[in-house]
């Protein structure tokens, strides 16, 4: 299974609301990813968890909260977006660098959020 | 710091050409270089890697790209173009021990009848 699923595909979320993204793999990675693509753009990084630990953050707003429950799980917590936040956002998981091995991130099919 | 430059952001080609798209890398260390490919409002899927092992790669969809470090290039080709090449390609690096991959700026493919 070299699969990151991710839901829902499609969210239409109000300014005021509160929702959440959520992204799972079973493929034993032990780094998992949140990047945000807008129109025409490439992914930028928000969010690593490296062996569930947040590692990196991307100078991302506070209106942005992710959580990483356990090894296969990660969500985004999206509360008080801007109209600007609208794009597509991008889970990714790789297996780590852990072993002194690099490998390339799998994702998955993304989630489109339009903010109105 | 790590970054990539891709030249051409559009790049067309007809039905059966040649289809080359280049990634030129800065890195201060050995990079570790991945071609991904993206269809409309879907995910990032992986052409290619180089991991030092060869200099030449083979992908999938009979994409090949070759690792360069006199030009610090990893041009990505394919012989004979087909319609459903047609797509939005990126380059991407990342280094040993960090967990970060940074992205070109993407070529979209076109392929004409």
């Amino acid at each position: 299974d070299t699969e990151v699923t991710q839901t829902p595909k499609h969210l239409v979320m109000g300014m005021t609301n509160k929702k959440s993204l959520k992204c799972e793999q079973h493929m034993g990675h032990r780094a998992m990813y949140w990047y945000k693509q807008k129109a025409k753009k490439p992914p930028e990084l928000m969010f690593v968890y490296s062996y569930e630990k947040l590692s990196i953050n991307e100078s991302v707003p506070s209106r942005f909260s992710p959580e990483c429950p356990n090894s296969s799980l990660l969500n985004l917590h999206l509360h008080a977006l801007q109209p600007e936040d609208s794009a597509l956002y991008l889970c990714a998981s790789s297996q780590g660098t852990g072993g002194g091995k690099v490998t390339e991130a799998f994702f998955g099919q993304g989630t489109r959020l339009t903010v109105v | 710091a790590q970054s990539v430059t891709q030249l051409g952001s559009h790049v067309s080609v007809s039905e059966g050409a040649l289809v080359l798209l280049r990634c030129n890398y800065s890195s201060s260390v050995p990079p570790y270089l991945f071609w991904y490919v993206q269809y409309p409002n879907q995910g990032l899927q992986l052409l290619l890697k180089y991991t030092s092992a060869a200099t030449l790669v083979k992908g999938i969809n009979g994409f090949e790209a070759e690792f360069k470090k006199s030009e610090t290039s990893f041009h990505l080709t394919k012989p004979s173009a087909h319609m459903s090449d047609a797509a939005e390609y990126f380059c991407a690096v990342t280094k040993y021990n960090f967990n970060k991959f940074y992205f070109g700026s993407g070529t979209k493919l076109n392929v004409k009848p």
